[in-house]
Parts: C-alpha cells; structure tokens; sequence
C-alpha cells in the first residue's frame, strides 16, 4: 500500500535560516509528488510537484524539493525562511495510472522564531 | 467563483442526527474529489467523482457516508447518523480533467464537523 512519511512533527527555524522538510514514500514504482501547504483556515496550496525529469523542481514562495529514487524522498527547502511561512506543510503522492488520489503524510508543523 | 467553496464552514451536530456537506467546484472542472482531515493528520481520500459519475468510494469509512454529484457541478457529501468519530474537517478538491500528467488539484477551505 502506498504510505507517506514525514517523521517531523513539527519544527522551529529562525527567521531567515535555511529550512528542509523531510519526506520519505513507500510506492510500488515512483509516483508523481507533490508538497501542500496548510495555513489556518486556508485550504491546501499546492507549492510544487515532481512528475519527470530534472529531480530539482521549483516551487513558489521560493521553496524548492529534489527527488531521490534510491532513499524514496522528496525533501522540501528553503533557503531563506520568512514569518509568513510558519504553516502546515504536506508530502502527498499520486499513482501514475488511474485518476489522481492523492496520499498524504501526516505533516509538518513550522514555526518561525524571530 | 474564483475557488472552491464549501459550505458550511463550521458544522457542529449531536451524535445520530444527519448532515449535509456542500463543494462548490471552481467551474468547469470535471474531476471532485472529498477528503476526510482528522485533528492532527493528513487528508485521507474518500471519494471521487468526474463529472457526474462516482468512480471511486474506496475510502468513505462506512454505510452512513453518501456522496452524490447529480449534476457534473456542485457535490453534496452526506453523513447520517453522526457518531464522534466522524469529526474532523472535510475537505473537497476539483481539477480541470482527468489525465497524465494530472492536473493540479484546488482545495476548498474545509468544512470542520464536530460531533457532539
């Protein structure tokens, strides 16, 4: 059965340090990928997805995540973090075949110190 | 509308009684799905529809879930006889189509159900 994990909870970054979400997947073959962003009261938004191709992807806000087949993850960054994106943030897959339901792992909490 | 609309935005109901769950899709997409949020968790799908069609109900937990798309656009998901389990936030999304790679998928805002 296709799983998402996401072994964080949550994490604190200060305000304009680097950030990386960790993302690990179980999937028969490689799925498509995807990274959600969850504020209060917002519904999800998507920042980015991986479906082929260069395994760096970019997003927007500035976040970017790289796919690695070998270790099954799809770990998301960013460089410089802002206040504003202290939010809840979503690994998901989806099969390559068949309509598009999507997985989820259970999130990261951010928070952003200042 | 320029987003997914759902209504209500809160629901709170006593445990047995049924409720009732709107998804206004973003218009024209043919693809819906509902997703179920626990306090804590990710969504966990429930069900999809394309356009009118129910092709997917996998993952709606029990008999007292119903969910109906009668006219391709708006989709009501139904609980009957709320029992506390069922709380969490509700959550619809709508794509434009189906289709390799897929189209992204829009969230609505959520409903939060609490069970009392």
């Amino acid at each position: 059965a296709q799983s998402v994990t996401q072994p964080d909870i949550h994490i604190t970054v200060s305000e304009g340090a680097s950030l990386e979400l960790r993302c690990n997947y179980s999937y028969g073959a490689t799925p498509y990928l995807f990274w959600y962003v969850q504020s209060p009261g917002q519904g999800l938004q998507l920042l980015l997805k991986y479906f082929s191709g260069d395994t760096l992807v970019q997003g927007i806000k500035g976040f970017e995540a790289e796919f690695k087949r070998s270790q099954s993850s799809f770990n998301l960054r960013k460089p410089s973090v802002h206040w504003s994106d202290a939010a809840e943030y979503f690994c998901a897959v989806g099969a390559r075949t068949g309509f598009q339901k999507l997985v989820f792992g259970t999130g990261t909490r951010l928070l952003v110190s200042p | 509308g320029a987003g997914v609309s759902q209504s209500p935005r809160y629901k709170v109901a006593k445990r047995g009684q049924d409720v009732a769950l709107r998804c206004d899709p973003i218009s024209g997409h043919v693809s819906l799905f509902w997703y179920q949020q626990a306090l804590g968790q990710g969504p966990e799908f429930l069900t999809y529809f394309q356009n009118e069609a129910q092709l997917d109900k996998s993952g709606l937990p029990s008999d007292r879930f119903f969910a109906e798309r009668p006219e391709g656009s708006v989709s009501t998901l139904k609980i009957q006889r709320t029992q506390q389990e069922d709380s969490a936030v509700y959550l619809c999304a709508s794509s434009r189509q189906d289709g390799m790679p897929p189209n992204e998928q829009f969230f609505g805002p959520g409903t939060r159900l609490t069970v009392l």
